[in-house]
């Protein structure tokens, strides 16, 4: 079975340019989650989708992120413009709809945004 | 501060023991989790822990709670050069199939 798959691995580029990182969850996982690790930190909550739905985006930084999942498979998280904050890690995540509260989620390799 | 708090660095020599510490603030969670991410790689689920539990042994890990004080670690016994890695703490703060809250990472480096 293949594992949540994200690209591009890496990215860079200039402040106020616009990025667009994908993410293709787990088949069948109708939960799909963003974070991101700033260098150093915390891996920090981004937004939760079920399905094609925000369940949560509250961690969301700013209105310059928009993410999609339409159609409920996969995602995508959209920087514009892009500010030199915005760099780091993004990470996706996607785990099964189960009557426990019991959360494994699966996580991608990432992708390493820059912004210069 | 932040709700989830890890030492950033360890260094063990191989067949040692590694202890891996954790401390958080919030006490609502169901799960804690510990997440392992080898480099180039994604966050790799190690184990997990139910909250009302002390003690979880898998193999050559052992997850110890200790909800009065919130402290949650991670021993790894007869540590290997390949257990060099990150390792995070993670919290569910009871929501269920929400968010976890993770710390920052602790770096395990392991000297052979």
């Amino acid at each position: 079975e293949a594992g949540v798959t994200q690209f591009p691995s890496h990215s860079v580029i200039e402040k106020g340019q616009t990025v667009t990182l994908r993410c293709d969850p787990i088949s069948g996982h109708d939960n799909l989650y963003w974070y991101r690790r700033v260098m150093g930190k915390e891996i920090k909550f981004l937004l939760h989708f079920v399905k094609e739905s925000k369940q949560d985006e509250s961690g969301m930084p700013n209105n310059r992120f928009l993410a999609e999942r339409t159609g409920g498979t996969y995602s995508t998280l959209k920087v514009q413009p892009a500010e030199l904050e915005d760099s780091g890690v993004y990470f996706c995540a996607s785990s099964q709809d189960r009557d426990s509260s019991y959360n494994e989620q699966f996580f991608g390799p990432g992708t390493r945004l820059t912004v210069l | 501060g932040e709700d989830v708090e890890q030492s950033l660095f360890l260094s063990v020599r191989e067949g040692d023991s590694s202890v891996i510490n954790c401390t958080y603030t919030d006490s609502s969670s169901t799960y804690l989790y510990w997440y392992k991410q080898e480099p180039g790689a994604g966050l790799q689920l190690l184990t997990y822990i139910f909250s009302n539990m002390d003690m979880k042994q898998d193999q050559r890990l052992t997850v110890l709670l200790n909800k009065k004080d919130k402290h949650l670690s991670l021993r790894i016994a007869d540590t290997q050069t390949g257990d060099s890695a990150i390792y995070f703490c993670a919290l569910d703060r009871g929501s269920t199939l929400g968010r976890l809250y993770f710390g920052r990472g602790t770096q395990l480096t392991v000297w052979p």
